[in-house]
């Protein structure tokens, strides 16, 4: 298998484009997991789903954050408008089905994203 | 706030040295992870200890859980420079949530 892929791996934009960033989980993993990484911050969890639908978006940090996951096979965060503060390290993740328990995760290389 | 904690926040040692990390959570676990991140890198999974295990072994990993104290330690041994990277625990019911991580640095 692959592994995770996430593209673009990095993305300079100027503040106020949108942005999109795109993640293949695993095959066979129905639970995927957006991160943001800052120094200032760490490690912080944006989204995650299971079976394609939400489950918890209490990290996303505000309305111009979204994630959609229309199939098992894909997902996209998007930043619209992008501001120079959302200037992080995106991972995605995927892991068997994590409901009443968690799975080991896997993560993707990251998208770094620089917007100026 | 952050489910697990990891402690110190760095370490440096020589090659060939010991090099432990521990970790500190607030709440019930059904288990608990640790990873690995090399700079400019995705995390990798490294172990996975249940909350029903005590100490659990992975080649030159040691993972050791005590539930009573919510704490759980890393233990490399005879480190590698290869071994530099930063070092998260967590945990979690569905989602995980992770520390601040420990950076290790290992010194040829």
């Amino acid at each position: 298998d692959a592994g995770v892929i996430q593209s673009p791996r990095h993305e300079v934009t100027e503040m106020g484009q949108e942005v999109t960033l795109r993640c293949k989980p695993i095959s066979g993993h129905n639970s995927l997991f957006w991160y943001r990484q800052t120094m200032m911050r760490g490690l912080e969890l944006l989204i995650y789903f299971n079976n394609n639908v939400p489950i918890d978006d209490s990290g996303m940090p505000e309305d111009r954050f979204s994630a959609k996951m229309p199939n098992a096979s894909f997902s996209t965060l998007k930043i619209q408008p992008s501001e120079p503060r959302d200037s992080a390290v995106y991972f995605c993740a995927s892991s068997l089905l994590a409901d009443t328990i968690s799975y080991e995760q896997y993560f993707g290389p990251g998208t770094r994203l620089t917007v100026t | 706030s952050q489910q697990g904690e990891e402690d110190p926040q760095a370490l440096s040692i020589q090659e060939g040295e010991n090099a432990t990390m521990n970790c500190s959570y607030k709440t019930s676990i059904n288990n608990l992870q640790w990873y690995r991140q090399n700079s400019g890198r995705g995390l990798v999974h490294l172990i996975l200890i249940r909350s029903n295990e005590r100490e659990k072994h992975s080649g030159r990993l040691r993972v050791t859980l005590d539930t009573s104290k919510k704490s759980s330690s890393l233990l490399i041994t005879a480190s590698r420079a290869a071994d530099t990277a930063s070092y998260f625990c967590a945990t979690g019911v569905g989602k995980l949530i992770f520390g601040q991580g420990t950076e290790l640095s290992v010194k040829p």
